[in-house]
């Protein structure tokens, strides 16, 4: 089955500076890649998320780019504030199979301000 | 729209005991799926429901087991519970009609075995 690699497992930057996630996946079958946050005591969401037609997409601060070939996709968040603190999750899955998604582990960003 | 509901919101039980989950997904959705969350372990894929058939699964136990009804409505039952099981348990709907959709999800029931 698919298998999905986060990292890092934390993160802790300014305010102000940019964090990258990354992930990889094993399934070259997996064709949708989204990412979520989940605040403390709070449901996941999803913040941004890439099909495998596209190699980058942006919202604001917020983009993701996807290397198909290395199976590898990205999150970037630029000018980073304190509420951006949270648990980031990627994930990917296979179109027909949407229910179905294989999660990375998460990584803990902490913003100081 | 309301959005995915799960109940209750938290549970205690005692080893060996079992329990049963209960999810509402989204208007529309047909499809339900369920994970299970565990600190630095992140959400662990348990099954998927649509049309009231599992359609996936994950490698979770057999005490681990669900249903779906004709309203789409889950359920999530474990069977003889373990310390281990304490998680928090998430339950996302998504809308089949749509290829690469994202999986909306509720707010969890917390799961506590003691």
């Amino acid at each position: 089955g698919e298998n999905v690699e986060q990292h890092p497992s934390t993160l802790s930057v300014q305010e102000g500076d940019s964090a990258v996630i990354k992930c990889t996946y094993s399934d070259s079958a997996s064709n949708y890649f989204p990412w979520y946050k989940q605040e403390l005591g709070k449901r996941p969401q999803l913040i941004i998320d890439i099909r495998s037609n596209v190699g980058e997409k942006k919202d604001q601060r917020i983009a993701v780019t996807l290397n198909k070939t290395a199976k590898h996709f990205s999150l970037h968040i630029t000018e980073t504030q304190p509420e951006d603190s949270a648990v980031y999750f990627c994930a990917a899955s296979i179109g027909t199979n949407a229910g179905k998604s294989t999660f990375g582990d998460g990584t803990t960003l902490t913003v100081k301000p | 729209k309301a959005g995915v509901t799960q109940t209750p919101r938290y549970l205690i039980k005692t080893r060996g005991q079992q329990v049963t989950l209960s999810c509402s997904p989204i208007s529309g959705h047909r499809s339900v799926s369920w994970y299970q969350q565990t600190p630095g372990q992140g959400l662990q894929f348990l099954f998927e429901y649509f049309s009231e058939t599992q359609r996936n699964k994950g490698n979770f136990p057999g005490r681990f087991s669900g249903r779906q009804f004709s309203n789409s409505r889950s359920e999530m039952n474990v069977s003889t519970l373990e310390l281990g099981d304490s998680a928090l348990y998430l339950c996302a709907s998504t809308d089949p009609g749509r290829m690469n959709t994202e999986a909306f999800f509720g707010q969890g029931t917390r799961l506590t075995v003691v």
